[in-house]
């Protein structure tokens, strides 16, 4: 079964820092999605980036940027030069692979991480 | 830029009773989700739907819930009889497919007394 894990509950960044939160997941597939969603105080999910397990390179979306490394099976996301509109819980999450019978895209979340951006 | 949206965005309701959630995906959009995420925990997957009808659910999603796209644009949770432990945020999120990110609305909160 698929799983995510995100080890940090809680962060804290300086105003201007760039911040890593980490994201380690568990599949026996090949081919997956790995995605990043914030969620501020009002409650909304907004999409941030996406990584296909295939992607040579890793993504970047702005100050964004995904740390993938595929053999150690970790989705970090990097965000640099924080801003205090960053303060925000950050969620990972996988969606299985397209291809297999029966997908439907669903996708698996993490337990999040909490970011607050000190001035 | 077109985008989910949901009604109402906070439902308060007592145990026992029925609630009808809202959800109008993005038009041309052919995967439709529902997610769950109770207080301080994770976003939970309780049903995906696709080509009018319930494609997978989750444990979670009981025969309490049901969910329906009762005309081209709406696309509606509904729980029978609403528990203390349904008070949850509830997602509608939907997808053109099953490769792309999935575009969420905004929420609705359910407070069940």
């Amino acid at each position: 079964a698929q799983k995510i894990t995100q080890t940090q509950p809680g962060m804290f960044v300086q105003e201007k820092e760039a911040v890593t939160l980490d994201c380690t997941y568990d599949t026996s597939d090949q081919s997956y999605g790995l995605f990043w969603y914030k969620q501020p105080s009002s409650g909304e999910m907004i999409f941030l980036i996406y990584q296909g397990s295939y992607d040579e390179q890793n993504a970047t979306e702005g100050r964004y940027s995904l740390n993938f490394q595929k053999a150690r099976k970790s989705a970090n996301l990097v965000i640099s030069a924080s801003q205090l509109g960053d303060s925000a819980m950050y969620f990972c999450a996988m969606r299985e692979p397209f291809w297999r019978s029966g997908n439907t895209g669903k996708l698996i979340f993490g337990q999040g991480t909490t970011l607050q951006v000190k001035p | 830029e077109p985008e989910v949206t949901q009604t109402p965005s906070h439902q308060v309701t007592q145990m026992g009773q029925e609630v009808i959630l809202r959800c109008v995906p993005i038009s041309n959009h052919l995967y439709f989700y529902w997610y769950r995420q109770i207080l301080g925990q994770k976003v939970e997957f309780l049903v995906s739907f696709y080509n009018n009808e319930i494609s997978e659910k989750s444990e979670i999603f009981d025969d309490q819930f049901s969910v329906e796209r009762p005309d081209g644009s709406n696309f509606t949770l509904k729980i029978r009889s609403t528990k203390l432990e349904d008070s949850a945020m509830y997602f509608c999120a939907s997808s053109p497919d099953t490769r792309n990110e999935q575009f969420f609305g905004p929420g609705t909160r359910l407070t069940v007394l």
